[in-house]
């Protein structure tokens, strides 16, 4: 089993509409879950943290994170164009008494007009 | 409050040679971590400093090391390049690693002929 899991995609959304992009990590007690936006040829930018069992809103982009089913998710509400990008998941796991984050391949999202 | 600046932007070596990558951490951040991102496997973690300490390695060969400098700025070092070291290196900071954000660089692209 993959540390961090998520559909490759590619995901098609029509504008407006809501896009919901998932990940399943493997480790019990990682404590500290990130998503990250990455559009074709540029870095990784983080948009929502998430730490504890609910929900976490931020503007159009909701986190949602389950820790019994070890399951976080992204929801982007009014889903625009501009939102066409790769979404990493990103979990934090203790490995030899350091942190490290491990991350999922991302799933491609595209926003259709 | 400036970001994560990595230098240079493009590389391009021949096999055999050996490479530096530089990275300055956001001020106040003191954890770098470095990552190879290609289109086949995704984003893999390298290796974490802290404090000057290399806390944390991930799963590649000795030709990959790296250092960090008491004003927190971090060196990655290949040597003896390979055709499949091509890749997009990233580097991130976080105040103090895995289990908090990370914002990442612009990255250097490194290309092997």
């Amino acid at each position: 089993q993959k540390e961090v899991e998520q559909n490759s995609g590619p995901l098609s959304v029509p504008e407006g509409a809501i896009a919901s992009l998932n990940c399943t990590y493997s480790d019990r007690v990682s404590q500290s879950f990130f998503w990250y936006r990455q559009y074709s040829g540029k870095s990784p930018e983080l948009i929502m943290s998430i730490y504890s069992n609910g929900d976490k809103e931020d503007g159009r982009f909701t986190a949602q994170l389950n820790k019994a089913s070890q399951y976080v998710s992204l929801l982007i509400r009014d889903s625009q164009p501009s939102d066409s990008a790769t979404y990493l998941c990103a979990v934090n796991r203790l490995i030899q008494g350091a942190q490290k984050l491990v991350f999922g391949q991302g799933t491609r999202l595209t926003i259709n007009p | 409050k400036a970001g994560v600046t990595q230098t240079p932007r493009y590389l391009i070596k021949t096999r055999g040679q050996q490479v530096t990558l530089s990275c300055s951490p956001i001020s106040g951040h003191r954890s770098v971590s470095w990552y190879q991102q290609t289109p086949g496997q995704g984003l893999q973690f390298l290796f974490e400093y802290f404090s000057e300490t290399q806390r944390n390695k991930g799963n590649f060969p000795g030709r990959f090391s790296g250092r960090q400098f008491s004003n927190s700025r971090s060196e990655m070092n290949v040597s003896t390049l390979e055709l499949g070291d091509s890749a997009l290196y990233l580097c991130a900071s976080s105040t103090d690693g895995g289990a908090q954000p990370q914002h990442f660089g612009d990255g250097t692209r490194l290309s092997i002929l």
